[in-house]
């Protein structure tokens, strides 16, 4: 098992540019999910999804979109990037919890993106 | 509103010695509630996990506790190592319509130095 693999590790943006966040899970599992982590602020919900075509906004999504075409594939598209999208983005994938599942969470590696 | 505080926001300590970290939450349906570690420049990776009826579970040296009644956790560290270096996240879960949802803490971020 690769566990959440997320790429790229590092990206630099122009204001305006497009980019998108791959995230894949090799788990099966429902939910999956991206959060952005700033410095001094927990963990905060952009989008999530619990299952394959089925996705919903969390906390901060404006200037994100997100697909679930697969259950393994989540990723995340800034549209025109900004400044204040500079962060640390997480995916994350877990069971949904049905059936007494464990609901641990499993998070990628990260992807710290930084908008000039 | 569902929310996760946790405190110290940070805390430097002297390698071998113990310390406790306190998460207070405000998250309605409980569902459980789990600590991550996060090391410098990786995701966070669970420690424990307390469900309601829990007080107190231990992984090694990391001891959880939860006190459901007042909506308290604790994560107590005994005989720290300098790999304990790193950020701890109290995390509690609830239950919506759409399944299991996540409520992150801020986080604590401890040094250990030698």
């Amino acid at each position: 098992n690769a566990g959440v693999t997320q790429t790229p590790k590092f990206q630099v943006l122009k204001t305006g540019q497009s980019m998108t966040l791959q995230c894949a899970q090799d788990m099966n599992h429902e939910y999956m999910s991206w959060y952005r982590q700033d410095p001094g602020m927990g963990l905060r919900l952009i989008h999530y999804s619990v299952g394959a075509g089925i996705t919903d906004q969390g906390e901060v999504p404006n200037g994100y979109n997100v697909s679930r075409s697969t259950t393994e594939d989540f990723p995340l598209r800034l549209l025109s990037a900004a400044p204040s999208q500079t962060s640390v983005y997480f995916c994350a994938s877990s069971y949904l919890g049905r059936g007494g599942r464990n609901t641990e969470a499993f998070f990628g590696q990260g992807t710290r993106l930084t908008v000039v | 509103k569902n929310q996760v505080e946790q405190s110290p926001q940070s805390l430097i300590i002297l390698e071998g010695k113990n310390c406790t970290l306190q998460c207070n939450y405000t998250v309605s349906p409980f569902s459980n509630l789990r600590w991550y570690k996060q090391d410098t420049g990786r995701g966070p990776v669970s420690l424990t996990i307390m469900t309601f009826s829990e007080n107190t579970k231990s992984n090694g040296r990391y001891t959880a506790t939860l006190d459901a009644d007042t909506k308290q956790s604790s994560l107590h560290i005994t005989a720290s190592q300098l790999s304990d270096s790193a950020s701890y996240i109290c995390v509690v879960s609830y239950n919506n319509n759409a399944g299991n949802m996540l409520t992150f803490g801020g986080g604590t971020r401890l040094m250990v130095k030698p």
